[in-house]
């Protein structure tokens, strides 16, 4: 079975530090792996997806991620965060295209963003 | 375009009562998804419905929850009877057959069950 861990349930930063969110993932294959992002009080949005190809993939906002086999990993990354990425994320897992039903989450990440 | 809709926002529910949450898919996706979301457990799948057909029910959720999807743009959870436990977001999610898995959210229904 295919799972997620997001190792740190939450991260602070300073506005315009780098920032680096760590998900690992257990999955016999190649996964397909997403990042998504939940906003207070909102649902779950896309911030970017990775399909087997290009390691480093980039999604909306200045986030962008790297996948690596070897380390069974899909961390998220920004430059410069801003107090705006305040916010849950998301590391999730599935199986391939066509299959949305059996995409994982992992428990999220809080990222606290102070001035 | 319309995202999901979730309505209501908040629902107050004594033990034991039976609640029904609802939700309105983006128009034309085929697939609609069922979440709860607590801080401990995080996301759990209740239900999946592909073109109206279950296809997971989520397992340990049999017994108390029901969801139903009546035609391709509206859908319901039933929750009978309810429990604390209960207490949580409920999310619902669509997305098209084919887009590979970018989930649509709405913003959730938050149950509180006393």
């Amino acid at each position: 079975a295919q799972s997620v861990t997001q190792p740190d349930a939450r991260v602070t930063v300073s506005e315009g530090a780098s920032l680096q969110l760590r998900c690992k993932y257990s999955y016999f294959g190649t996964p397909y792996l997403f990042w998504y992002v939940q906003y207070p009080r909102q649902g779950l949005q896309l911030l970017l997806k990775y399909y087997p190809g290009d390691p480093v993939v980039q999604g909306v906002n200045g986030f962008e991620a790297e996948f690596s086999k070897s380390n069974s990993s899909f961390h998220l990354r920004k430059a410069s965060v801003h107090w705006s990425d305040w916010a849950v994320y998301f590391c999730a897992v599935s199986p391939g295209t066509q299959v949305v039903g059996q995409l994982t989450f992992g428990r999220g990440t809080r990222l606290q963003v102070y001035a | 375009d319309a995202g999901v809709t979730q309505t209501p926002r908040h629902e107050v529910a004594e033990k034991g009562q039976t609640i029904i949450l609802k939700c309105e898919p983006v128009s034309g996706h085929n697939d609609l998804f069922w979440y709860r979301q607590t801080k401990i457990q995080g996301l759990e799948l209740l239900s999946y419905f592909r073109s109206k057909s279950l296809m997971e029910d989520g397992g340990a959720f049999k017994d108390r929850f029901k969801a139903e999807m009546l035609n391709s743009s509206f859908s319901t959870l039933k929750i009978q009877p309810t429990e604390p436990k209960d207490s949580a977001v409920y999310l619902c999610a669509s997305s098209h057959w084919g887009s590979a898995e970018t989930l649509y959210f709405g913003s959730g229904t938050r149950l509180t069950v006393l």
